[in-house]
């Protein structure tokens, strides 16, 4: 069974940074791209930032691109999302997916239960 | 432009069918699409893709009452004998190169 955890959101400041994490199991990790996918109070969902499987190729929205970093270790099944610069904006439940490809996002068939992060000004 | 069209809102009894709709903007229209469920305070869950030729696939463990189609660059999920359970957000969601574009969501409220 596919399992997502994420973790590290949290109450932060305009401008400050946080780093979430997803850890995975019940997959082979490094077969398939990796997503993260945000949802703003009120608001629907908002794919964020893919990676390929190994890591080497990377996508972002463009409403993050430059602030928002994503990252995985496949030797720790472990995927990351370095959020710099925390805008207002960015207040949002995060959700770490599993994605059906190995190379581009294309669409998420595991997703994990979020965590929410949460900017003041 | 890469939109994907969706009404906001749709209900139905309980123990009927409904059939959510969801429109690719000119340059997707012959992408395939993924419809995902959230319900509240959960994490979204994929449901199955949906081909421009109307074949479908689901994912695991999902019941055959929910079923998808096409026609032309509209694609659709029909959920029939709706359950209490299935009251939810509905999301489609397609794919360009390096991108992921999801609709804006349908609320299914079951009467």
């Amino acid at each position: 069974e596919v399992l997502l955890v994420e973790s590290g959101g949290g109450l932060v400041q305009t401008g400050g940074s946080l780093r979430l994490s997803c850890a995975a199991s019940g997959f082979t990790f490094n077969n398939y791209v990796m997503t993260w996918v945000r949802q703003a109070p009120g608001k629907g969902l908002e794919w964020v930032s893919s990676i390929s499987g190994r890591g080497g190729t990377t996508y972002y929205a463009d409403s993050v691109k430059g602030r928002f970093t994503i990252s995985r270790d496949n030797s720790k099944k472990t995927l990351h999302l370095q959020i710099d610069s925390l805008r207002t904006e960015d207040t949002a439940i995060y959700y770490c997916a599993k994605e059906t490809a190995y190379q581009r996002p294309i669409y998420a068939d595991s997703w994990g239960q979020g965590t929410l992060v949460s900017v003041s000004s | 432009q890469l939109v994907l069209t969706q009404a906001p809102s749709a209900s139905a009894s309980l123990g009927a069918s409904v059939k959510l709709t969801c429109t690719l903007s000119s340059g997707l229209s012959s992408n395939a699409i993924a419809w995902h469920q959230h319900q509240p305070e959960k994490g979204p869950r994929f449901l199955m893709k949906v081909n421009s030729d109307g074949s479908h696939s689901r994912g695991d463990g999902l019941p055959d009452r929910f079923s998808g189609s096409s026609s032309g660059a509209e694609r659709y999920l029909t959920v029939s004998s709706l359950q209490s359970e299935d009251e939810a957000d509905y999301y489609c969601q397609t794919w360009d190169t390096g991108v992921q574009i999801f609709g804006g969501g349908t609320r299914l409220t079951v009467l």
